[in-house]
């Protein structure tokens, strides 16, 4: 089966852009998960789907983050406007159920200049 | 409040020898714990999860990990390392209590080095 699918695999804006990031759970996966890793520090969570709906976004860090799963199969990351303490690598994880183990994409490198 | 510790930036170890990686964890109900590696420019990969039951739980490669509960930790060991265990590894823990979410708390990471 394919795995968790994330691009782009790497993105380089400047400060104040806008840049949206892509997850592709694997196929019947209701749990969608975004994560981050900033500045080789641990990896913190965002936010939680179960299928369209947001079931915890305690961790999403302020409102220039918006998450969406229309139709709960892919997910959306946007970060409007981007400022530089976003730069980071972004993953994004799906599991079955939230207690089976989450299958993590390889992640976009974000880069704001 | 949950938290992860991984106290090792780094473990060296010989190729063919044991190997130890350190993970210990604080939550306020059953703990769920994972181990995941990351190689180079990859995602993470599940390694091995302990959730209930026996407390040695064996995993992928040939790794295992040790649940105990006494001193809140959750090593993860192999027997003998190979050089293509190089990589950095990640525990995490899920608060069994922690309601309908899904989050996991993950440690700061720790890179294995093998050398031959």
């Amino acid at each position: 089966e394919a795995g968790v699918t994330q691009f782009p695999s790497h993105s380089v804006i400047e400060k104040g852009q806008t840049v949206t990031l892509r997850c592709d759970p694997i196929s019947g996966h209701d749990n969608l998960y975004w994560y981050r890793r900033v500045m080789g520090k641990e990896i913190k969570f965002l936010l939680h789907f179960v299928k369209e709906s947001k079931q915890d976004e305690s961790g999403m860090p302020n409102n220039r983050f918006l998450a969406e799963r229309t139709g709960g199969t892919y997910s959306t990351l946007k970060v409007q406007p981007a400022e530089l303490e976003d730069s980071g690598v972004y993953f994004c994880a799906s599991s079955q159920s939230r207690n089976q183990p989450q299958h993590f994409g390889d992640g976009t490198r974000l880069s704001i200049l | 409040a949950q938290s992860v510790a991984q106290p090792e930036d780094q473990v060296n170890v010989a190729e063919g020898n044991p190997l130890t990686v350190k993970c210990t964890y604080s939550v306020s109900g059953n703990p769920y714990l994972f181990w995941y590696v990351q190689y180079p420019n990859r995602g993470l990969q599940f390694l091995l999860k302990y959730i209930t039951g026996d407390n040695l739980v064996k995993g992928s490669y040939g790794f295992e990990a040790e649940f105990n509960k006494s001193q809140t930790s959750f090593h993860l060991k192999k027997p003998s390392a190979l050089v293509s265990d190089s990589a950095l590894y990640f525990c995490a823990v899920r608060d069994g209590r922690s309601g309908n979410t899904g989050k996991l708390i993950f440690g700061q990471g720790t890179t294995l080095q093998v050398k031959p």
